[in-house]
C-alpha cells in the first residue's frame, strides 16, 4: 500500500518567487492535511482539505493557499516568498479524521535565500 | 484552547534504559492523544494513539496511559534500543471541537549509546 507522496523533496527558492507543492494521499483517503515544521516554531497546522473543500485553517498570512482535487491529492502554494518561510512542509491524509490519527509523508524542504 | 507541553530534551540514553517522556496537554473537550516518531530526513510516524481517558496506547514496546485526571500520556519503554534514537513528538487532536487537526509538543529529541 503506498503512503502519502509528497513532491517535490527539496526546493531553493528565492525571495519574492511563488512555489507550489504537491500531495499525493493514500489511496482512498479523503482528509488531507498540511503542516509547516520549523526549529523555531515546531510544528504548526496550516489548512486542512476533505473532498475539495478546505474545512480548517491555521494561523498563517493570506500568501499561504492549497485546494485539493477531485482524487484527493492536493497542493499547497506560497506566493511572495519570505526567508521565514523556508521550512519542512508536511503533508498528512486520513480516511476518518485527526481523532484517529493521520499518515504523514516524507515533506518538502523549502530553502528560501 | 488546546495545548501540549512535552518534556524538553535532548535525552540520551544507554540501550537498555528505561525511557519515559512526559507529556501533560490542555484542551477543552474529550481529545484523542498521539505519540509520533520523527527519523532523521523523514516525516512523521504514528507511534501509538489513545482515543479516551484510561486507554493505553501500545506499539513496539512503548507505552502511553489516557490519564484524564493528571491530564498526562507519558511515553515509557521499558528497554530501549540504538535503533529508538529520533525525535518524538506527543499531540493532541479534539476533531469535535477545533476540526482536524493536531497540536503538537515541542518534539523531544532521544538518542540511545551502545
Amino acid at each position: 500500500k503506498a503512503g502519502v507522496t509528497q513532491t517535490p523533496r527539496y526546493l531553493i527558492k528565492t525571495r519574492g518567487q511563488q512555489v507550489t507543492l504537491s500531495c499525493s494521499p493514500i489511496s482512498g483517503h479523503r482528509s488531507v492535511s498540511w503542516y509547516q515544521q520549523t526549529p523555531g516554531q515546531g510544528l504548526q497546522f496550516l489548512f486542512e482539505y476533505f473532498s475539495e473543500t478546505q474545512r480548517n485553517k491555521g494561523n498563517f498570512p493570506g500568501r499561504f493557499s492549497g485546494r485539493q482535487f477531485s482524487n484527493s491529492r492536493s497542493e499547497m502554494n506560497v506566493s511572495t516568498l519570505e526567508l521565514g518561510d523556508s521550512a519542512l512542509y508536511l503533508c498528512a491524509s486520513s480516511l476518518r479524521g485527526s481523532n484517529y490519527g493521520y499518515t504523514f509523508g516524507s515533506g518538502t524542504r523549502l530553502t528560501v535565500v | 484552547g488546546n495545548s501540549v507541553t512535552q518534556m524538553e530534551g535532548p535525552v540520551t540514553l544507554s540501550e537498555e534504559a528505561f525511557l519515559t517522556i512526559n507529556c501533560t496537554y490542555t484542551a477543552t473537550g474529550y481529545p484523542s492523544l498521539f505519540w509520533y516518531v520523527q527519523y532523521p530526513g523523514e516525516g512523521l510516524q504514528l507511534l501509538l494513539k489513545a482515543t479516551k481517558a484510561d486507554d493505553k496506547g501500545s506499539n513496539k514496546g512503548f507505552e502511553a496511559t489516557y490519564r484524564k485526571e493528571t491530564t498526562s500520556f507519558h511515553l515509557e519503554k521499558g528497554s530501549v534500543q540504538v535503533s529508538d534514537s529520533a525525535v518524538y513528538f506527543c499531540a493532541l487532536s479534539d476533531d469535535r471541537n477545533t476540526g482536524n487537526q493536531f497540536y503538537f509538543g515541542t518534539g523531544t529529541s532521544l538518542t540511545v549509546i551502545p
